[in-house]
């Protein structure tokens, strides 16, 4: 069966870098895009960034382009979110879905990781 | 940027009674659009996708409906399992949620 496993929680300084993984399995890993989502304490979601797991092309949402980072490991199947230049109201839980069809880059997600609780505080 | 915007905000329901949340976008998704249920502490759950498709596993009391800016969820007998914040998403262009509807077990 499809599942998607993430890293375990992180605490950060202010400033610091943040990389969490997600570890597929039960599908061919070349084939599903991987977006990444965010979820702050009590709000809603906020789209990330996306990978092709294939090609290893991204896109990022404008708001934290510049500071985040989308890439692969095709051997161990697994996609990693690396987030630079951390700040307060960067704290949230940390979310990887997968798309629910194969070579599609924008459709509903099918499958989500367990999320990974990122905390930044000094 | 496509906002999403989802009314009520929290919607008191009976067990048995029929639940209507609504969706608008800020302009046409067409029928790109999912909704997914979050309980707490758990991962959002796709529920409907293409505005009116059920998931797979899903349940016949969710429905979904809409087209272009507005759409529905209906749940037409709520369980108090269904105890959930539920979010809609587009996908027509880079993916937005809306804030959510939290639906609580009057």
């Amino acid at each position: 069966q499809v599942q998607l496993v993430q890293s375990g929680a992180e605490v950060k300084k202010p400033g610091a870098s943040v990389k969490v993984s997600c570890k597929a399995s039960g599908y061919t890993f070349t084939t599903y895009y991987i977006h990444w989502l965010r979820q702050a304490p009590g709000q809603g979601l906020e789209w990330v960034g996306v990978i092709n797991p294939g090609l290893g092309s991204t896109s990022y949402a404008p708001s934290i382009e510049g500071r985040v980072s989308l890439t692969r490991d095709t051997s161990t199947t697994t996609v990693y979110m690396e987030l630079s230049g951390l700040r307060s109201d960067d704290t949230a839980i940390y979310f990887c879905a997968r798309v629910a069809a194969p070579g599609s880059a924008l459709l509903q997600y099918d499958h989500w990781g367990q999320g990974t609780l990122v905390i930044v505080s000094s | 940027e496509i906002v999403m915007t989802q009314s009520p905000a929290t919607l008191s329901v009976s067990p048995g009674d029929r639940a209507t949340l609504s969706c608008r976008a800020s302009q046409s998704v067409t029928s790109d659009l999912a909704w997914y249920q979050q309980k707490p502490g758990q991962s959002p759950r796709l529920l409907i996708y293409d505005a009116s498709t059920r998931a797979t596993g899903i349940p016949a009391r969710f429905s979904g409906s809409g087209f272009g800016t507005e759409f529905t969820l209906t749940i037409s007998s709520l369980q108090s399992e269904d105890l959930a914040v539920y979010y809609c998403q587009q996908y027509d262009v880079w993916p937005t949620f809306g804030e959510g509807t939290k639906v609580e077990i009057k």
